[in-house]
């Protein structure tokens, strides 16, 4: 079975920075799909960015990117230039491409607070 | 856009009460979901519908029952309620497989069961 690991319960960041979220997984599948949802307090579940594991280079959105290691089974989402409206809960996202599209696996998340 | 609707937004039961989670979809997507989210943890898949008619069980469905009768609506009951039901919960929607594979989020209802 696949499993995500969020091993940061909380991170902060100063405004302007750059802040970087961790995320592994673990699967026997060859392809797949990885991505951040981003909860602010409002609890509204918001894709972030995400990632097809057949995919070399590494996705980009704004000021999010990630940098997917498939070998090391890594998927960590850097945010540039931290914004107070950037601090949420983050949870990284597993989906086989075996699965419907409704069967997500997510970590345990990670909290971000922006400090002014 | 009114994508994924959920009601109601807050509920309170007492132990042993039943109830009905409403979702609605207008985006006619195939595939529906619920999940709940409890401190602590990621969300965790309930139960599922690839269509109108077609249900099944998801990671935690014990206690939770679903139908799924038209394309647009995808209830979730609790039948008889316990507190280890207190949780969030989403629902969810997204085209078949032949799709981008972007799942979209209702807003979330608040259960507390006492």
């Amino acid at each position: 079975a696949q499993t995500v690991t969020q091993s940061q319960p909380e991170m902060s960041v100063q405004e302007a920075e750059t802040v970087t979220l961790s995320c592994t997984y673990d699967t026997s599948e060859s392809d797949y799909y990885l991505f951040w949802y981003k909860q602010p307090p409002s609890r509204q579940m918001i894709l972030v960015i995400r990632q097809e594991a057949y995919k070399q280079q590494n996705a980009t959105e704004n000021r999010f990117s990630v940098n997917f290691q498939k070998a090391a089974k890594s998927f960590s989402l850097k945010i540039s230039d931290s914004q107070l409206g950037d601090a949420a809960m983050y949870f990284c996202a597993y989906r086989s491409v075996y699965s419907g599209t409704y069967k997500y696996i997510f970590g345990t998340g990670t909290r971000l607070k922006v400090l002014a | 856009n009114a994508g994924v609707t959920q009601t109601p937004k807050f509920q309170v039961l007492k132990t042993g009460q039943s109830m009905t989670l409403q979702c609605a979809q207008d985006m006619n997507h195939e595939y529906m979901s619920w999940y709940r989210q409890d401190p602590g943890m990621g969300l965790r898949l309930i139960h599922y519908s690839v269509g109108a008619g077609i249900t099944d069980q998801g990671e935690v469905p014990n206690g939770y029952n679903v139908s799924r009768s038209t394309t647009e609506d995808f209830p979730l009951r609790l039948l008889s309620a316990a507190p280890s039901q207190t949780s969030v919960y989403f629902c969810a929607s997204s085209l078949g497989a032949s799709s981008g594979n972007t799942i979209y989020f209702g807003e979330g209802s608040w259960l507390t069961v006492v």
